[in-house]
C-alpha cells in the first residue's frame, strides 16, 4: 500500500461544481502539503500544514480551501471550480530530515 | 525572491550517453537541495539530497554536488539507460521554514 494516498486519481467536472480531493498518509508526519502542476510551472504550493491546528496558504491559495481532520488526513477543496483550475494535483508529506514524500496525484479536469 | 532554476527540456539522449541537467538557484541562508525523479503516472520521488556547501548527494548512479560559490546543484550521469526516461526537478529547502521551491522540471528522454 501507498504511504501517502489520493483520491480520486482522476475526476472531471464542470465549472461551479465544488469538488474535494483527498489525501491520507501513513507515515506518520506532521507535515503534509497540497501542490498543483502545470506544464512548464513545475509544482506550486496551495496549501500546507504543520499539525492538525496549524494551516497555511501557499504562493496559490485563491479559489482553494483545506481541511486536516487528522494528522494522517489532509482534503483540498475547490468551492466553486472553474477552467484554469484544471492541472495535476499532489500531496506530500514531509519528515524532519526535508524529504517529501507524495501521493501518486490527482488529474483534474475543468470543463 | 527564492527561486530555482533548471534547463528546459526535452532532453533526448542515446543509452550510455552521458547526462548533465543544469540547476541554479537563488536563496538566503543555506538551503538544503534536491533532485527529484517523476516516473510516467507517478507522483515525485526524490533521487538525492545535498543538505551543505560542497555535499555531494549520489543515488543510482546519479550525482549533483552542492556549489555555494555558483549557487548551482547540476546533475549527473555517466550512462543514462531507457529506464531513466522521466522528468526530474530541482528543488530547494528553505532553511527554518520546511517549505520548498521546485523547479520547472526537465523532461529527459533515452533512446535505444
Amino acid at each position: 500500500d501507498a504511504d501517502v494516498t489520493q483520491t480520486p486519481r482522476n475526476r472531471i467536472t464542470k465549472t461551479g461544481k465544488r469538488i474535494m480531493l483527498e489525501c491520507s498518509q501513513t507515515k506518520g508526519h506532521d507535515r503534509m502539503y497540497w501542490y498543483r502542476q502545470d506544464p512548464g510551472l513545475g509544482l506550486r504550493l496551495i496549501y500546507y500544514s504543520f499539525d492538525v491546528k496549524d494551516i497555511n496558504k501557499g504562493e496559490i491559495s485563491d479559489g482553494y480551501s483545506v481541511s486536516r481532520q487528522a494528522q494522517a488526513k489532509f482534503s483540498l477543496s475547490l468551492e466553486s471550480a472553474i477552467p484554469n483550475q484544471t492541472a495535476l494535483y499532489f500531496c506530500a508529506t514531509s519528515d524532519s530530515s526535508n524529504i517529501q514524500y507524495f501521493g501518486a496525484g490527482t488529474r483534474l479536469s475543468v470543463l | 525572491g527564492d527561486s530555482v532554476t533548471q534547463m528546459e527540456g526535452p532532453v533526448t539522449l542515446s543509452e550510455e550517453a552521458f547526462l548533465t541537467i543544469n540547476c541554479t538557484y537563488t536563496a538566503t541562508g543555506y538551503p538544503s537541495l534536491f533532485w527529484y525523479v517523476q516516473y510516467p503516472g507517478e507522483g515525485l520521488q526524490l533521487l538525492l539530497k545535498a543538505t551543505k556547501a560542497d555535499d555531494k548527494g549520489s543515488n543510482k548512479g546519479f550525482e549533483a554536488t552542492y556549489r555555494k560559490e555558483t549557487t548551482s546543484f547540476h546533475l549527473e550521469k555517466g550512462s543514462v539507460q531507457v529506464s531513466d526516461s522521466a522528468v526530474y526537478f530541482c528543488a530547494l529547502g528553505l532553511p527554518g521554514t520546511y517549505k520548498y521551491i521546485f523547479g520547472t522540471g526537465t523532461r529527459l528522454k533515452v533512446l535505444a
